[in-house]
């Protein structure tokens, strides 16, 4: 089984949708909770954290369920650049230690169409 | 430019060829990354470096993967009798302290092997 799992998509959406993307971890160790952002033949980048009480930046909200070690990030008002992969990311701590090694997601495809 | 840079930005190399790629790091942080992407996954960890130290490998990284950051600047990543295996976006990543604190790896913008 795969450390973090998500739904490969690809999801496609009329600009203007609401869209949710779930994730789910396997070690129950993990600590910190992020969304990675991926354009086209681009190098990810950081999208935003993911706290246990749920964060919101702009239109991008994020949810961390630790019970049941699941990850969400909804998406509402859908713009054409929103279209990219989504990486759900966790940092794993093993033997009480982080050395700061990010493990990610497989990725879940967006495209936004007019 | 003062993000992550990486070199070359793609390679084409025969089967059992040696390959080097080199990341050179936001100059004020002392953490360092390798990642290996394939088509349709997400980045894999390969290595870390904390300044020159190597603090951990994955089990992705056979013997033909050697990596280095010999004055704490700078890392090469050499891979030895590549393999059409092998072929992938080689990614370098650094970040100024333990990345559990902001989870941001800044990357650079990968070199890309392909092995024929």
């Amino acid at each position: 089984r795969k450390e973090v799992e998500q739904d490969p998509g690809p999801f496609n959406v009329p600009e203007g949708a609401t869209v949710a993307f779930n994730c789910t971890y396997s070690n129950s160790a993990s600590q910190s909770f992020f969304w990675y952002r991926q354009d086209c033949r681009k190098e990810p980048k950081l999208l935003m954290s993911v706290y246990s009480s749920g964060n919101e930046d702009g239109r991008f909200t994020a949810q961390l369920n630790r019970a049941s070690q699941y990850i969400s990030l909804l998406i509402r008002d859908s713009k054409l650049s929103d279209s990219a992969t989504y990486l759900c990311v966790v940092n794993i701590v093993r033997g009480g230690t982080s050395y700061g090694k990010l493990t990610f997601g497989q990725g879940t495809i967006l495209t936004v169409h007019p | 430019d003062t993000g992550v840079s990486q070199d070359p930005r793609h390679k084409i190399t025969k089967r059992g060829q040696n390959v080097t790629f080199r990341c050179d790091p936001i100059s004020e942080h002392n953490r360092l990354y390798w990642y290996r992407q394939t088509l349709g996954q997400g980045p894999e960890f390969l290595t870390y470096f904390q300044n020159e130290a190597q603090l951990e490998k994955s089990r992705l990284l056979s013997d033909r993967f050697s990596a280095e950051r010999p004055k704490g600047s700078f890392s090469t990543l050499e891979i030895q009798r590549t393999e059409q295996g092998d072929s992938a976006m080689y990614l370098c990543a650094s970040s100024p302290r333990r990345t559990g604190d902001t989870g941001e790896l800044f990357f650079g913008e990968g070199s890309r092997l392909t092995v024929l």
